[in-house]
């Protein structure tokens, strides 16, 4: 099956840095990636739409200077959390939308980045 | 009131218990149906598809009503495995992202 690789799995940072957090389509060429955003015991909310080439769309009230994404290739996607704070810890996940598989299904998650802003 | 919603939980059963998890959606216009399961600090990962006709896989039966607009998981013979969160995540039309219920929680104790 179509494998989505995000690196890094875990990452610690210091208030006021910037963390980058890629996610990488393995075996297929993804057009559209999504970046989620889960805190604990809540549901996964979708940050942002990546389509290949183009700028991101942010959903409301997503900061879209704070939180920059690029999809340069059809392989992969960046988050960029700048100047981060405590707040922005969170379990961040993409998926990335490939072949189509089973009906109505075609989007692949990775393993997730858990980011802790100290 | 949310997109989608979910019993809150969490459901805590024994072992070889059947339990089942509701989910309705507001929006019409949903198209596709899944159910996701979920493990501590873990992606979610596909369970299973929802079809109007109802499916069932192994010990899991999936059922769509679209008049009411409700989804329903019915698992049987839990296992201790079965143990995680489950998310009902719907989703308008070829190429909308999907829109995730809050989860519930399930506990399967020996």
């Amino acid at each position: 099956g179509a494998v989505v690789s995000q690196h890094p799995s875990w990452v610690i940072c210091k208030s006021g840095t910037s963390v980058k957090i890629e996610c990488r389509s393995l075996d297929f060429q993804a057009t559209t990636m999504f970046w989620y955003r889960q805190f604990p015991k809540q549901s996964l909310m979708l940050m942002a739409t990546s389509n290949e080439g183009s700028k991101a769309t942010y959903e409301q009230g997503v900061e879209k200077d704070k939180f920059l994404i690029n999809h340069a290739s059809l392989t992969l996607s960046t988050l960029t959390v700048t100047s981060a704070h405590p707040e922005d810890s969170s379990f961040y996940i993409c998926s990335a939308r490939g072949p189509v598989g089973l009906a109505g299904y075609e989007q692949y998650f990775g393993p997730g980045t858990r980011l802790t802003v100290t | 009131r949310k997109e989608v919603e979910q019993d809150p939980g969490p459901f805590n059963v024994p072992e070889g218990a059947t339990v089942a998890f509701n989910c309705t959606y507001s929006n019409s216009a949903s198209q596709s149906f899944f159910w996701y399961r979920q493990d501590c600090r873990k992606e979610p990962k596909l369970l299973m598809s929802v079809y109007s006709s109802g499916n069932e896989d192994g010990r899991f039966t999936a059922q769509l009503n679209r008049a009411s607009q409700y989804i329903s998981l019915l698992i049987r013979d839990s296992k201790l495995s079965d143990s995680a969160t489950y998310l009902c995540v719907v989703k308008r039309d070829y190429g909308q992202n999907f829109v995730f219920g809050p989860g519930t929680r399930l506990s399967v104790l020996p």
